[in-house]
């Protein structure tokens, strides 16, 4: 089986910019989560969805959002970009919701200049 | 809400030593404990989970072991190897959640 796929795998982007992220999760997983990792502030919990529903938020702005597709892929956008949002964003999809194993991918690397 | 320490922050062993890394967290309701491996330039890779409802797991050369009283566990590896050294994560979450609490991490250092 295929793995988690993440595109792009870096980005480049300015101050006040917006991005969006792509996740794929493993075949016949339906829940994504996507963490914020930094030096830092380490791995941080965004959100996740499970089939196209939000059912956990993280402790981030309203400039992080996202959203599942009926195919299970992700996405997560950033508006406003700023200088901290700088970080390796991960998704992680698990078989089902609640408790269950997270398989990470190998991540998108953001630069904010 | 639940916060999890890890300890060491860094861990240098010669080859064939035993390493062990340490967490706690606070959250009693939390109930599942994965460990990751984290090489440079990659994600983190799971390589070993624990439920409460077990003290001890093991697989090759891994270990972890889970104390719910004192709200501890702990990551063993044996017979290290070079290709051991990475970041290590430990983390917790609750039944029901798919938040993960990460630990700070370990940078393990595996010396031929």
């Amino acid at each position: 089986k295929a793995g988690v796929t993440q595109t792009p795998r870096y980005l480049i982007k300015t101050r006040g910019q917006q991005v969006t992220l792509s996740c794929s999760p493993i075949s016949g997983h339906r829940s994504v989560s996507w963490y914020q990792q930094t030096p830092g502030q380490g791995l941080q919990f965004l959100f996740e969805y499970f089939s196209e529903t939000q059912r956990n938020k993280g402790n981030f702005p309203g400039r992080f959002s996202g959203r599942q597709f009926s195919n299970s892929r992700s996405e997560m956008n950033v508006s406003t970009l700023e200088l901290g949002d700088s970080a390796l964003y991960l998704c992680a999809s698990s078989s089902l919701a609640g408790g269950e194993t997270q398989y990470f991918g190998p991540g998108t690397r953001l630069l904010v200049l | 809400g639940e916060n999890v320490e890890q300890h060491p922050s860094t861990l240098s062993v010669q080859e064939g030593d035993s390493a062990v890394i340490k967490c706690t967290y606070s959250d009693s309701a939390s109930n599942y404990f994965p460990w990751y491996k984290q090489e440079l330039g990659k994600g983190p890779q799971l390589i070993i989970d624990i439920r409460s409802n077990v003290g001890e797991k093991k697989d090759q050369r891994i270990a972890v072991t889970l104390n719910k009283t004192a709200k501890h566990f702990s990551l063993h590896i044996t017979e290290t190897q070079p290709e051991d050294s990475a970041v290590y994560f430990c983390a917790a979450a609750q039944r029901g959640f798919q938040k993960l609490v990460f630990g700070t991490g370990t940078r393990l250092l595996v010396s031929p």
